[in-house]
Order: structure tokens, then sequence, then C-alpha cells
């Protein structure tokens, strides 16, 4: 089993859905959880940082994590033809060294 | 915006080959890391650097894998010889401090496709 799961898409949503995006995981240690989005031919870039359980609202963007469920969601309120890109979590044990996960992320498209 | 340069952005090679891929980190930062991403297990760690030495490189698959940074600004990760499993894209990471984990930043990336 992965260490991190996700579901690789690709998801397909008409402008102005709410979209939401998983991962699972197996490692109850995981403590940081972040999201990245990708665009083509872009590096990932950080979208959200959350730490433990709980949700975290940015935007159209909130973060929730589960901790018991080992499960994490994003969630993209009015979605927009430019949220179009591949969101990658990721998750860590400690806020230091090198020792993130990350999932191999799913691609989203909105639809105008 | 200066970010990370990754050269060359796509690479083809030959089965047997030796392959140079080539990161310069954002100015200042002292923590650099190589990942791959084959687009199947997302990305994996493969080595990291502070300043010029290696602090973790137990994520290079195999000996053919090797990662140099020699003065401490660029970085190199050398493939020899290549082989067509190593077809993947390579990133390159870097950030300021040991702490904060969500404060790296990902350069664009080396396709390479080995034939």
């Amino acid at each position: 089993q992965k260490e991190v799961e996700q579901d690789p898409g690709p998801l397909s949503v008409p402008e102005g859905a709410i979209v939401s995006l998983n991962c699972t995981y197996s490692n109850s240690a995981f403590q940081y959880f972040m999201w990245y989005r990708q665009y083509s031919r872009k590096g990932p870039e950080l979208l959200m940082y959350t730490y433990s359980s709980g949700n975290k609202e940015d935007g159209r963007f909130t973060a929730q994590v589960d901790k018991s469920s080992k499960y994490i969601s994003l969630f993209i309120r009015d979605s927009q033809p430019s949220d179009s890109a591949t969101y990658l979590c990721a998750m860590s044990a400690r806020n230091y060294g090198q020792n993130f996960v990350f999932g191999p992320g799913t691609r989203l498209s909105v639809l105008p | 915006d200066a970010g990370i340069i990754q050269s060359p952005k796509h690479e083809v090679t030959e089965m047997g080959q030796t392959v140079t891929l080539r990161c310069e980190p954002i100015f200042g930062h002292n923590f650099l890391f190589w990942y791959r991403d084959t687009f199947v297990q997302g990305l994996e760690l493969l080595s990291y650097f502070r300043s010029r030495s290696i602090i973790d490189n137990a994520g290079m698959p195999t000996e053919r894998f090797s990662a140099e940074r020699p003065d401490g600004s660029f970085s190199t990760l050398k493939i020899q010889p290549a082989e067509q499993g190593d077809s993947a894209v390579y990133v390159c990471a870097s950030r300021t401090r040991p702490r904060g984990n969500y404060e790296q930043y990902f350069g664009p990336g080396t396709r390479l496709t080995v034939t």
C-alpha cells in the first residue's frame, strides 16, 4: 500500500462548480499537511498548509484534515478555468528535515 | 522573478549514455532537493543538500545516480549510464531554513526521455 493515495483523475467540472480533492494516508505520525497546485510545465506551488486536524480557509479554497480517518481534502468553491491544474497533497511527521511524502496528484479541468 | 532554474528543459538520450541535469536554486537558499516524478508514485525525494554537503541521498534508486553541489550554489544530478526506466521528470527544489517543510520552492523540472 502506498503511504499517500490520491485519485489521479482527470476530473472535469463545469465553471462555478464546487470541487473536492482528496488524499488518504496510512502513517498516523503525519501532522503537517500541504496542498500544491502545479500548472503544466511549471513546478508545484504551495496553496495551503495545515497542522493537525481541522479546517483552514483561504479565499475560495478550504483545506480539511481528519486525522482519525487519515483523510484530507481540498475544496474549491466557484471553480474557474484558471484552477485547471494538477493538485498534489503532501504530508510530513515533522516540520523540519525532509521527510514529507507526496501524493501522485489529481488533474483537474474546469470547463468554461 | 528569480525562481529556480533547471536545465535542460527536456533531455532525450539513449540507453548507456551519461546524463547531467542542472539546478540553480533561488539565491540564498541553503537547502536544495532533487525529486523524481514518475507520475505514478508522485514526487519522490532522491537527495538533498545543506550548503555543499549531502544530508540524505537514501532516495537515489541505484549507484548510477549521483548528485553534487560543489560550491553550495548550483547542483548537478548525474545518471551514468542511463536506462529506459530512468525516464521521468526530475524536479529541483530549494528553501532557506531547515524548519518549515512548507517553505519549499519548486523548479519547473527537466523531462528526461531515455530511448
